[in-house]
């Protein structure tokens, strides 16, 4: 089985803040593990996606995380927030071998000015 | 690339009538997803295509519930009967293979009153 938990529903940072978005998997196998970022009333945006080369991932909008086996986390980072990145982002699992992804409750990113 | 496209954006019906909803994956992309996403929620897996044979259901698709895609090309979700706990944002979303991200349309946002 294949699951991810994502730690808070909800994170405020104000704008200019390092902003840390936690994600932990549970799966018996290597997994591929994605971060999505959704805005309102639209569907999901592909942030980056860990395949098992570089355990840390850069993906768009300057947001990276880091694969760490020893904690089952993926944890997504950006070094300073702005505005725009508002949204609430989804952590998802993959194990190899199956072909659909297992998405966690999401995390609603609040920025304050 | 033009990207997943749903239709229609927005639906309301009432209580008991069929609705069905339509999705043109990425042209290319010979799998096709159907997730279902209520408020507060991730994305949950209800079926998927390759090409146009069926090959996973999800226990929440009930038997009120059919998927088509006929050509392998644009994909039909149907819902017979429908009831208030379907409300729900339908997406679809589309991917060239095994493990490769999705490419999510922006939803179908189905209201039962």
């Amino acid at each position: 089985a294949q699951s991810v938990t994502q730690l808070g529903s909800h994170v405020s940072v104000s704008e200019g803040a390092l902003v840390l978005l936690r994600c932990n998997y549970s799966s018996s196998v290597p997994p591929y593990l994605f971060w999505y970022v959704q805005y309102p009333n639209q569907g999901l945006q592909l942030l980056l996606k860990y395949t098992s080369a570089a355990t840390l991932v850069k993906g768009i909008n300057g947001f990276e995380a880091e694969f760490k086996k020893s904690e089952t986390s993926f944890h997504l980072t950006k070094p300073s927030a702005h505005m725009s990145d508002a949204a609430e982002y989804f952590c998802a699992v993959n194990l190899r071998g199956y072909s659909t992804l297992t998405f966690g409750k999401g995390t609603m990113l609040l920025v304050s000015p | 690339d033009t990207g997943v496209s749903q239709n229609p954006r927005h639906k309301i019906t009432k209580r008991g009538q069929n609705v069905t909803f339509r999705c043109d994956p990425i042209s290319e992309h010979n799998r096709l997803y159907w997730y279902r996403q209520t408020l507060g929620q991730g994305p949950e897996f209800l079926t998927y295509f390759q090409n146009e044979a069926q090959l996973e259901k999800s226990r929440l698709l009930s038997d009120r519930f059919s998927a088509e895609r006929p050509k392998g090309s644009f994909s039909t979700l149907e819902i017979q009967r429908t009831e208030q706990g379907d409300s729900a944002m339908y997406l679809c979303a589309s991917s060239p293979g095994d493990n490769s991200p999705l490419h999510f349309g922006n939803g179908t946002r189905l209201t039962v009153t």
